[in-house]
């Protein structure tokens, strides 16, 4: 059954350094998300992106962050200089079409910013 | 304002017995309905969606809608101890475009 990957599973990294999180989507999906869930809170809406471009960004998607297609497969999603307060659960997901279409979730990136 | 609510439990009940969640929230205009399973320390898995009102099942769960009463719940049938994890409640509305909007789980702990 087709699944939504990412690595890495476990990311330590320094304030203020930049991390990437990789995803690969299922394969006949054109709908890509990112998540977030901090230890303890709601699972919190990052970005949504379709035909290479952001289609909606939340609040707390600000400058620092940024996400990119490179190649046919990988989703990515980039924090400049990260801060302790990023420190969370990655969730990417992807859906075939848009709106109410089901998001199915890979297995997250657990992001620990010291 | 919270957007999706749900009771944070723990929810408590003997295997072998209906287990029932119930989510409510606040936009009118919302089309779809999620519920996710999520184990600890693991993803959210997608276990029904429901779009209509009335009643959607799906082997052990039954997922119903009442837009009326802005309110979706899941029934699970039949708990067993592998049940035992949390329940997201999750909506899109056009207002929020392709984002899922998450409530906060609810525990449910199925004793054996």
């Amino acid at each position: 059954e087709p699944e939504v990957t990412q690595t890495p599973s476990h990311q330590v990294t320094q304030m203020g350094q930049e991390v990437i999180l990789r995803c690969v989507p299922i394969s006949n999906h054109l709908y890509f998300y990112w998540y977030r869930q901090i230890l303890g809170q709601k699972v919190e809406f990052l970005v949504s992106f379709y035909n290479n471009e952001i289609s909606e960004k939340s609040e707390i998607f600000d400058d620092q962050f940024s996400v990119e297609r490179p190649d046919g497969s990988n989703f990515t999603l980039k924090i400049r200089s990260t801060k302790l307060e990023d420190s969370a659960m990655y969730f990417c997901a992807s859906s075939v079409g848009q709106g109410g279409n089901e998001q199915f979730f890979g297995p997250g990136t657990r992001l620990t910013v010291l | 304002q919270k957007e999706v609510e749900q009771n944070s439990g723990p929810l408590s009940v003997p295997e072998g017995a209906i287990a029932s969640l119930n989510c409510t929230y606040s936009d009118r205009g919302s089309q779809s309905f999620f519920w996710y399973r999520q184990y600890s320390g693991k993803s959210p898995e997608l276990i029904m969606f429901i779009y209509s009102n009335g009643d959607k099942e799906d082997g052990r769960f039954t997922a119903q809608l009442n837009k009326a009463s802005q309110y979706v719940s899941l029934l699970i049938r039949d708990s067993q101890p592998s049940d035992s994890a949390t329940y997201l409640c999750a909506v899109n509305t056009i207002l929020y475009g392709n984002k899922l909007v998450f409530g906060a789980g609810t525990i449910l702990r199925v004793k054996s």
